[in-house]
């Protein structure tokens, strides 16, 4: 069982380059989700869908990219990394708003912008 | 803006007492849920109380709803080292706020002294 798997699990990346955190759930679930998580300031949204071909803004969307061509797939993308985007990104997934149902998370990518 | 604030930010307490942890937040709700992470790994969700119940066990795990309130306690009985962990409350306002995600807290760090 799967659940949901994002890669790359970590990385470097150099100020300024684009770059694609992928995340994919096996469970069918309608809605998916974004956060980062920094030291103190708890997890943070960045952009979620509720349902294929859908997207929405969370708390903290700028510079930051995402798509929902299908229901497995959610990628995140930084169009030209800063180092304030040294996080911890996490992707979840769940049944959806109103259904009232747990959110299952990835394992997380531990990203470093130098 | 984050809607769960836990508290205390951090616990330390030996094994065998319980952990008692509080969550306050601002708006309407549909449920409230608890979620654990284990250092350097993704959420897992451990309990869900809906806005209609006061009280609900889940093993040693023990959380209570004030909506009147709008606070949440989750109690951890005879605690253990493996308890060692983030514990974070998240609210679900979708039925209130237009489909909105879940909404997490900064989390309160429990560390269980063998």
């Amino acid at each position: 069982i799967a659940g949901i798997t994002q890669a790359p699990t970590s990385q470097i990346l150099a100020a300024g380059r684009r770059m694609t955190l992928r995340c994919t759930q096996d469970m069918r679930h309608n809605a998916m989700y974004w956060y980062r998580q920094d030291l103190g300031l708890g997890l943070r949204l960045i952009h979620y869908s509720n349902t294929a071909g859908t997207t929405g803004k969370g708390e903290v969307p700028d510079g930051y990219s995402v798509s929902r061509a299908n229901t497995d797939d959610f990628p995140l993308t930084l169009a030209s990394a800063v180092p304030s985007q040294t996080s911890v990104y996490f992707c979840a997934s769940s049944e959806g708003p109103g259904r009232g149902g747990e959110a299952f998370f990835g394992q997380g990518t531990r990203l470093t912008v130098v | 803006s984050q809607q769960g604030e836990e508290d205390p930010q951090a616990l330390s307490i030996q094994e065998g007492e319980n952990a008692t942890m509080n969550c306050s937040y601002k708006t309407s709700i549909n449920n409230l849920q608890w979620y654990r992470q284990n250092s350097g790994r993704g959420l897992v969700h451990l309990i869900l109380i809906r806005s209609n119940e006061r009280e609900k066990h889940s093993g040693r795990l023990r959380v209570t709803l004030d909506t009147s309130k709008k606070s949440s306690s989750l109690l951890i009985t005879a605690s253990r080292a493996a308890d060692t962990a983030s514990y974070f409350c998240a609210t679900d306002p979708s039925l209130y706020s237009g489909n909105t995600p879940l909404v997490f807290g900064k989390g309160t760090r429990l560390s269980v002294i063998a």
